[in-house]
């Protein structure tokens, strides 16, 4: 069972548009992270969010962590080819066995953008 | 400044041989991770080591898999024996701070 569902699973769309992935879980996180992974590759960190009602802005991507601390969302204005890739989110939270915190991810968006 | 460094980065075996993955961290970060990638799954720790002392290895399957970090810095995972469930990519991460992880290119292992 994945503790953190994104949707949606594929997105393919033309250069120039926008569009959202969803992170959800029904479990509280400590922060949360959202990776780029390319293949071949291992991910690369985006942003972290650590506060309810977090908005963090990177360029044409802008990240929300929920108030709840239990879901969080990537938009991406005016997709480009080169933001193709799997984009992961992984939560951090402290539980049995795991002292400092361990991170749980996604199963991941695979975007691809169309020229 | 150099990236995390794994070794190899493909490794074809049949089920029930013993596999080695190896692991350079960034210079001077003391946390290590071992994390496994299942195709179309995100990454799930194996474990986790700071300096060369184990702070997390709930999820590691110990019948099978093992991993040492002798002297803090590089780290080997083992798998022996393989099974078939086992084919993956073996992801190496490291962290100076806590919240950042550097991932490093994986393993990409295949049991057949």
């Amino acid at each position: 069972t994945q503790l953190l569902e994104q949707s949606p699973q594929f997105l393919s769309i033309q250069e120039g548009e926008n569009l959202t992935v969803y992170c959800n879980s029904s479990s509280v996180f400590s922060s949360l992270q959202w990776y780029r992974q390319e293949p071949g590759e291992g991910p690369v960190l985006l942003v972290t969010v650590v506060t309810g009602g977090e908005v963090k802005k990177l360029k044409r991507l802008t990240f929300q962590f929920g108030d709840a601390r239990k879901d969080s969302s990537l938009h991406i204005t005016a997709a480009q080819t080169g933001d193709t890739g799997l984009y992961l989110c992984a939560g951090k939270m402290r539980d049995r066995g795991s002292t400092l915190g361990r991170l749980y991810f996604g199963r991941g968006t695979q975007l691809t953008v169309w020229p | 400044e150099a990236g995390v460094a794994q070794s190899p980065r493909y490794k074809i075996i049949e089920k029930r041989q013993s596999v080695a993955f190896w692991c350079n961290p960034i210079s001077g970060h003391a946390t290590l991770y071992w994390y496994q990638q299942i195709l179309g799954q995100g990454p799930k720790l194996l474990i986790q080591f700071q300096n060369n002392g184990v702070v997390d290895d709930s999820q590691l399957p110990k019948d099978r898999f093992s991993a040492e970090r002798l002297k803090g810095v590089d780290s080997t995972l083992k798998i022996q024996p393989a099974k078939l469930e086992d084919s993956a990519v073996y992801l190496c991460a490291s962290s100076l701070a806590i919240d950042t992880q550097y991932f490093g290119p994986g393993t990409r292992l295949t049991v057949l």
